[in-house]
């Protein structure tokens, strides 16, 4: 157990409904990731948030993705009017100092 | 821009045999290199954690080595076991940013 948990595990939507994904790492982990895993690929980044603070943004996160972790705690991922190539591993890690931990990922389904 | 790429992409061994994955980065300006192994639907664990100044860190029957210069690591893996079974990912961090290699998935048959 890496203390970090994501929630739904799967999500099942339809093309162009909104979805948001849940993470919530442990208190200690100041620094917090998303990630985003298509099948037989490696984690890509998405975005980082250092507390609260947003600092990275990926050019894969377009307008229609958006992060927040408003008390530099739990963070949520929002994807409005999804797109099938939406389709893919959401992942959430946590951390401080070099290590990361990640949770067990959101598996999103666009129909 | 750091790519990270790992050989071989998959890798079917018998049980008890020793093995090496191989993790090449571009960048050799890291910050630290992770390995992780994931198990198929799941999120990834952290296995080893190798600071950019040091040169091997080991736990148990893995040791992974770190050579920035020439901008590669390797994880070795003792007298494999079926359990072992899973995709290994290595990962470089340089700065905030996180980038990770596709994985070698590897089988380990009984």
């Amino acid at each position: 157990d890496t203390g970090v948990s994501q929630d739904p595990r799967h999500k099942i939507t339809k093309r162009g409904q909104n979805v948001t994904f849940r993470c919530d790492p442990i208190s200690e982990h100041n620094r917090l990731y998303w990630y985003r895993q298509t099948l037989g690929q490696g984690p890509e980044f998405l975005t980082y948030f250092q507390n609260e603070a947003q600092l990275e943004k990926s050019r894969l996160l377009s307008d229609r993705f958006s992060a927040e972790r408003p008390k530099g705690s739990f963070s949520t991922l929002e994807i409005q009017r999804t797109e099938q190539g939406d389709s893919a591993m959401y992942l959430c890690a946590g951390g401080f100092d070099e290590k990361l931990f990640f949770g067990s990922g959101t598996q999103l389904s666009v129909l | 821009k750091q790519e990270v790429t790992q050989i071989p992409a998959a890798l079917s061994v018998p049980e008890g045999e020793n093995l090496v994955l191989n993790c090449s980065f571009t960048d050799s300006a890291i910050y630290n290199l992770q390995w992780f192994r994931q198990d198929p639907g799941k999120g990834l664990t952290s296995l080893l954690l190798i600071q950019s100044s040091q040169r091997e860190q080991t736990s148990g029957r893995l040791n992974a080595s770190l050579d920035k210069s020439s901008g590669r690591s390797t994880l070795y893996i003792a007298a494999s076991q079926p359990g072992d079974s899973a995709t290994y990912l290595c990962a470089v961090i340089d700065n905030n940013d996180m980038r990770f290699g596709a994985g070698t998935r590897l089988t380990v048959k009984p």
